[in-house]
């Protein structure tokens, strides 16, 4: 069965640290996605990659297809940034997305 | 744009009740999705429409029912509820494969408790 793995599961963070969220796939995908949720809230997309890396303000994604592998990275956390991260691929050839199971990031002020 | 749209919010049902959950998206996107998502588990797909007039089984369809009333709107029937259908369901949708930006938007969910 295909498989997302994210680490950590769970990650406290004091504000203004660095942070980094992974991801690792088993397969070959055709994508992957970025997801933010916050408590009791919906799902909001923040990067969709195939390769290299993206940013979007404090927040940076990286993916490396050959080792299979993509990391978020956040820099100079801030507690709004509290939140649970998906990582999510999409798997060729289905097409279909499979989540990991989240990491619930708390950022301390 | 209100994005992807769903009702109710909150619902609660005793074993075997029927009910229907909405979705709705105003982005004229031709795929839409029902997933469930539970306590220490990813979000698993229960059904998907690739386009307006079809529909398919996902991961997890058992004891649900869609439609895909047009191209707007994607509904999840529960016929006879179970508590182990108490969960959060997110409806999501994506453009047209080549369409940028090429992501799922997801509705707020809605939160379904089974007694």
């Amino acid at each position: 069965k295909n498989e997302v793995e994210q680490s950590p599961q769970n990650l406290t963070a004091q504000e203004g640290e660095f942070i980094t969220i992974n991801c690792s796939y088993s397969v070959g995908i055709s994508a992957l996605h970025w997801l933010q949720q916050h408590p009791g809230g919906g799902i909001v997309s923040l990067f969709m990659l195939s390769s290299g890396k993206k940013k979007h303000g404090r927040l940076i994604a990286t993916i490396n297809i050959q080792e299979k592998h993509s990391s978020l990275h956040i820099t100079a956390s801030h507690p709004r940034d509290s939140a649970v991260y998906i990582c999510a691929v999409r798997f060729t050839p289905t097409n279909k997305l499979i989540f990991g199971t989240g990491t619930l990031l708390a950022v301390q002020p | 744009n209100a994005g992807v749209t769903q009702t109710p919010k909150f619902q609660v049902l005793k074993t075997g009740q029927s009910m229907t959950l909405q979705c709705a998206q105003d982005m004229n996107h031709n795929s839409m999705y029902w997933y469930r998502q539970d306590p220490g588990m990813g979000l698993r797909l229960i059904y998907y429409s690739a386009s307006e007039g079809t529909t398919d089984k996902g991961e997890v369809p058992n004891g649900y029912n869609v439609s895909r009333l047009n191209k707007r709107e994607f509904s999840l029937r529960l016929e006879s509820a179970a508590p182990s259908q108490t969960s959060v369901y997110f409806c999501a949708s994506t453009p047209l494969r080549g369409q940028k930006p090429y992501e799922q938007y997801f509705g707020p969910g809605t939160r379904l408790t089974v007694t």
